[in-house]
């Protein structure tokens, strides 16, 4: 069963804690992507990645940080420095390329307060 | 930089009428649109997509026209039924790495 997991579905931290949401895919694909998405807004594209060891800051990165050691994980951390954490977010991945579908995970709702 | 604005915001019509969101970009080059569908506590889903080498293109129920001169594309979804209730979004994507801009969002619930 191919597919995008994320883990955990609700996540909840205290200010001034760093988090890591966890992004698996068994879907051999080489890009992934993390996008937050707060009410009333479309989705913004925080940081990308095409190929193992390589990322690129989205348009929002400001306050998060990836890694991409593995090709099946992409993991997201929100530091304490970013300041408005609570939001929910998104993983995707795709086939390299332009113009392709990227399928996403099911998300990560994170409330810090 | 892409720009995308989604109109309208939020869309209520009865089972078995039509439905149609708009989507207008700002970048010319832009030449990917994708339409997803988000139900409640879900990722996006993509539910048609269209290129723009391409006017118009249909899949039962759903169809996209893109109109590259003014720079807008529409979602067309006929025959409504309540299962259809849901966000959807549009996106735009121009650059060699798929990163995509979204729409705002139009969230469309279908009365039975």
């Amino acid at each position: 069963d191919g597919g995008i997991t994320q883990s955990p579905k609700y996540l909840f931290r205290k200010e001034g804690q760093n988090v890591t949401l966890s992004c698996e895919q068994n879907l051999n694909h080489d890009a992934m992507y993390w996008y937050r998405q707060d009410p009333g807004q479309g989705l913004r594209l925080i940081y990308y990645s095409q190929i193992v060891n390589d990322f690129q800051k989205g348009d929002i990165a400001e306050g998060y940080s990836v890694s991409r050691e593995k090709k099946e994980s992409f993991p997201l951390t929100v530091t304490s420095a970013q300041k408005n954490p609570t939001a929910f977010y998104l993983c995707a991945s795709s086939i390299q390329g332009q113009g392709v579908e990227q399928y996403f995970g099911p998300g990560t709702r994170l409330t810090v307060t | 930089g892409e720009n995308v604005e989604q109109h309208p915001s939020t869309l209520s019509v009865q089972e078995g009428d039509s439905a149609v969101i708009k989507c207008t970009y700002s970048d010319s080059a832009s030449n990917y649109f994708p339409w997803y569908k988000q139900e409640l506590g879900k990722g996006p889903q993509l539910i048609i997509d269209i290129r723009s080498n391409v006017g118009e293109k249909k899949d039962q129920r759903i169809a996209v026209t893109l109109n590259k001169t003014a720079k807008h594309f529409s979602l067309h979804i006929t025959e409504t039924q309540p299962e259809d209730s849901a966000v959807y979004f549009c996106a735009a994507s121009i650059r060699v790495y798929n990163d995509m801009r979204f729409g705002a969002g139009t969230r469309l619930t279908v009365k039975p």
